[in-house]
């Protein structure tokens, strides 16, 4: 069965850590994305990669930056965690040009709290 | 710009009642695919639908049935006879035909909640 996989379901972090949210998706998919849930404002794009390597910002990257060093992998950092940070993150993968027929896949969402 | 709009922020219905989530959407584009996730409280969210702009069929899944309807731009889902297995927020969202990355514009959810 494909899968993303976040590593954290729930993380707890300081004010001012630097905090790292893994993703690794196994369907060898090009396109990877990082939204954050909160309620009422659905989700919203973070970052998106479209290839090793390269990154793109989405609708809210202020406070956080990605890395994509490997196809299968997609980290977002957050440089110096803030307590309006505190959300749902939700990782997502598709494949490039037929995201329309597949949709995206996501993985399971880290929640985390930032005291 | 592509927006969706889920007008129903929560619902509340009791089981066996018949539920209607409904969705709106806004696009220049003249192929696109409109989808709805479910989001359980595990929180990952899980395809239902998939819907391109050419095919204005309804579609009947089970419990499930979805209304998509381009006169009107909507894409309304419903659930018959629900039950609290059906309780999650579900979203509604909208994919341009083309381009390389195809990033996908959500509403913001609609939460329902079947009481027992």
């Amino acid at each position: 069965d494909v899968k993303v996989t976040q590593s954290s379901r729930y993380l707890v972090k300081r004010t001012g850590e630097k905090v790292f949210l893994e993703c690794v998706q196994d369907m060898d998919h090009e396109n990877m994305f990082w939204y954050r849930q909160d309620p009422g404002l659905g989700l919203r794009l973070i970052y998106f990669s479209y290839d090793v390597k390269m990154k793109e910002k989405g609708d809210i990257p202020e406070g956080y930056s990605v890395s994509r060093e490997k196809k299968e992998r997609f980290s977002l950092i957050l440089e110096s965690a803030s307590t309006n940070q505190t959300s749902m993150y939700l990782c997502a993968s598709s494949p490039t040009g037929t995201a329309g027929n597949y949709g995206y896949t996501f993985g399971s969402g880290t929640r985390l709290t930032v005291v | 710009a592509q927006k969706v709009t889920q007008a129903q922020t929560e619902i509340s219905v009791v089981e066996k009642e018949d539920v209607t989530l409904d969705c709106v959407y806004e696009t220049r584009d003249t192929t696109y695919y409109l989808f709805w996730y479910k989001q359980p409280p595990s929180g990952e969210l899980v395809f239902l639908i998939r819907r391109n702009s050419f095919d204005e069929q309804n579609e009947i899944s089970g419990r499930y049935s979805w209304n998509f309807q381009k006169s009107t731009s909507s894409f309304n889902f419903t659930i018959t006879a629900s039950q609290v297995v059906d309780s999650a927020v579900y979203f509604c969202a909208l994919i341009r035909g083309s381009g390389g990355y195809q990033k996908v514009t959500f509403g913001t959810g609609t939460k329902l909640q079947v009481i027992p």
